[in-house]
């Protein structure tokens, strides 16, 4: 089973470009959230989705949009890259409320 | 809102040595909590969860009690070995979306 797939694994930009980070689910999950892990400050949530075409704002969504338009795909794009995204970023899915999220191997992303 | 602290890390320990990582957390409501495992260029893992008061987790040897009275959710291993280096992050859900809430992380080693 593929689980949760993200690409790329590795990005470098510099800054002001765009890109989009790819995340994609083979479980038929409902919920879809993208975080960032940065040293000292653990995992912070960006965008989440309950649902095709239903997303709404985490902690950090400054810099970041999303989209839901099917149930297996949940693309972060970033309008204008900064150095302050220079981060891990990690897609992650679940069945359900309360239930425990799956997640991707994550993408290494430097802005230079 | 909803927040979760970890004892501050990192954590060095010899094989066999008995294990014990603090989390508490502040919640509204009645949370479900988890601990994730991050082993070395991996994505998260869920190593386990409680759903209730008064419920043990338990997977791999590891185990952690919810403890409503002092909201806390701390993790032991009777015995680690090396293959348990990795980074520890407590985590609550609450509400009706599923929004994981992180601690910051806690990094393992342990030396033969």
């Amino acid at each position: 089973n593929a689980g949760v797939t993200q690409t790329p694994k590795f990005q470098v930009l510099k800054t002001g470009q765009s890109m989009t980070l790819q995340c994609a689910q083979d479980m038929n999950h409902e919920y879809m959230s993208w975080y960032r892990q940065d040293p000292g400050m653990g995992l912070r949530l960006i965008h989440y989705s309950v649902g095709a075409g239903i997303t709404d704002q985490g902690e950090v969504p400054n810099g970041y949009n999303v989209s839901r338009s099917t149930t297996e795909d949940f693309p972060l794009r970033l309008l204008s890259a900064a150095p302050s995204q220079t981060s891990v970023y990690f897609c992650a899915s679940s069945r359900g409320a309360v239930q425990p999220q799956h997640f991707g191997d994550g993408t290494r992303l430097s802005i230079l | 809102g909803n927040s979760v602290t970890q004892m501050e890390g990192p954590v060095t320990l010899s094989e066999e040595a008995f294990l014990t990582i603090n989390c508490t957390y502040t919640a509204t409501g009645y949370p479900s909590l988890f601990w994730y495992v991050q082993y070395p260029g991996e994505g998260l893992q869920l190593l386990l969860k409680a759903t209730k008061a008064d419920d043990k987790g338990s997977n791999k040897g590891f185990e952690a009690t919810y403890r409503k009275e002092t909201t806390s959710f701390h993790l032991e291993k009777g015995s680690v070995q090396v293959s348990d280096s990795a980074v520890y992050f407590c985590a609550l859900s609450a509400g009706a979306n599923s929004k994981l809430t992180f601690g910051k992380g806690i990094t393992l080693s342990v030396r033969p």
